[in-house]
């Protein structure tokens, strides 16, 4: 079946926009994951949705970050006034709730000029 | 200290080596353990899944976890140049959301 799908691939933008980034995740699970890899630096946790339930925002680094996750599937990711440090790759992954592993899709790269 | 240590090399070895990839971590209460492989400009894909100590096989991949020195390893036997990539250990307790990830070893297999 198909995999977990993000859009666009790739994301330019200047310094003080907004941008956002999309996740389609794979059919069935309920569990969704948003996770930020920076050059050299390893996974870094971001926001977890399950279900109905309250999402997990912990990981946000600043209020400037903000996702949703619409009818339990779809979740966008949105970063407003975007800073030159927001610069990295933004992985989305999924997996069943009663499950320990991930599948990751193939992440937006995201370039603050 | 993070909760999973591991080497972030670069290791660059010839076609056909034994490759050595490890990670130690410090949480007693990890459970599982996994290994992802990483090719550049894609995400991470699970390559191997184990919980608790012990060994599992999978062709030419061998993942061990050592729970009595906190230290989880993945051999490559007759390491190919397409095995050319990232590879992230991970652990956790019990759900997802508590994964642990190291921060990755690059890998380059010469031909």
């Amino acid at each position: 079946g198909a995999g977990v799908s993000q859009s666009p691939s790739n994301k330019v933008t200047e310094k003080g926009k907004d941008v956002e980034l999309r996740c389609d995740p794979i059919s069935g699970h309920t569990a969704l994951y948003w996770y930020r890899q920076s050059l050299g630096q390893g996974l870094e946790f971001l926001i977890y949705f399950q279900g109905n339930s309250a999402p997990d925002k912990s990981g946000l680094p600043s209020d400037r970050f903000s996702a949703e996750r619409t009818g339990g599937s779809v979740s966008t990711l949105t970063i407003q006034r975007t800073q030159q440090e927001d610069s990295a790759v933004y992985l989305c992954a999924s997996s069943r709730p009663d499950r320990s592993s991930l599948y990751f899709g193939p992440g937006t790269r995201l370039t603050v000029l | 200290q993070k909760e999973v240590e591991q080497d972030p090399g670069p290791l660059s070895v010839p076609e056909g080596a034994i490759v050595s990839l490890n990670c130690t971590y410090s949480n007693s209460a990890f459970q599982y353990f996994m290994w992802y492989r990483q090719y550049s400009r894609k995400g991470p894909e699970l390559l191997m899944y184990t919980y608790s100590s012990g060994n599992k096989e999978d062709g030419r991949f061998t993942a061990q976890v050592d729970k009595s020195s906190k230290y989880i390893s993945l051999f490559i036997r007759d390491s190919q140049p397409s095995d050319s990539a990232t590879y992230l250990c991970a652990s956790t307790s019990g759900s997802a959301r508590q994964l642990t990830f190291g921060s990755g070893t690059q890998l380059t297999v010469l031909p």
